[in-house]
């Protein structure tokens, strides 16, 4: 059964740093993988999506990998500011009846000092 | 293009109560879920339909019930709420895959938060 990790479950970062979130998962067949953002009391806001096919996806200051063979993905936040925090979701998408579905990591909480 | 709406926003049921939480997507997407969140916890698929009259399980079905009459609605329906039913619960929706090859994302709504008393 497909199981999604991520770690830390909390971060504290002061502003301008860069930072690097994980997520791993004990399947690698997987059909591609999402990150989310999450702001309290709200719903999930699509970062970055990666085929099964590529290595990493890149958009402004995020860069998310991939690397299957070992069951790892991780969230590059470059410069980090107070706006970037939220709790950072990664879902893998497994394949099952022809089909996919999303399995949810826990979460990473980060927040970014000013 | 408003995207997953969801409705109510916010709902408090006493026990045994039953409700229907509403999500409508205008993006003409065949497949469409419902998760919970709880605290500090990943989140849960309850059911899931890959189009208009197919309707599966998830990994927390039970105490909820679908229907998908329209490719746009995907009503979730609690029958006698009990308070493990406290949750927040988001409906999400995506594009059919191009087979093997490009797979797309989920679009979340904005969840409706439901408190079980």
């Amino acid at each position: 059964k497909q199981e999604v990790t991520q770690i830390p479950a909390a971060l504290s970062v002061p502003e301008g740093e860069n930072l690097v979130l994980n997520c791993s998962f004990t399947d690698s067949a997987i059909y591609n993988l999402q990150w989310f953002r999450q702001d309290p009391g709200k719903g999930l806001t699509s970062l970055l999506l990666i085929q099964s096919s590529q290595r990493e996806q890149t958009s402004g200051r995020l860069n998310a990998s991939l690397d299957k063979s070992s069951g790892r993905s991780t969230l590059y936040i470059a410069a980090s500011q107070p706006g970037d925090s939220a709790t950072y979701l990664c879902a893998v998408a497994y394949t099952t009846s022809g089909t996919y579905k999303y399995i949810f990591g826990t979460g990473t909480r980060l927040k970014v000092l000013a | 293009n408003a995207g997953v709406t969801q409705t109510p926003k916010f709902r408090i049921l006493k026990i045994g109560q039953s409700m229907t939480l509403q999500c409508t997507q205008d993006m003409n997407h065949n497949y469409m879920y419902w998760y919970r969140q709880d605290p500090g916890m990943g989140l849960k698929l309850i059911y899931y339909s890959v189009g208009a009259g197919i309707t599966d399980k998830g990994e927390v079905p039970n105490g909820y019930n679908v229907s998908r009459s329209t490719t746009e609605d995907f009503p979730l329906r609690l029958e006698l709420a009990a308070p493990s039913q406290t949750s927040v619960y988001f409906c999400a929706s995506r594009r059919t895959e191009v087979s093997g090859r490009i797979g797309y994302g989920y679009t979340f709504g904005s969840g409706t938060r439901l408190t079980v008393v």
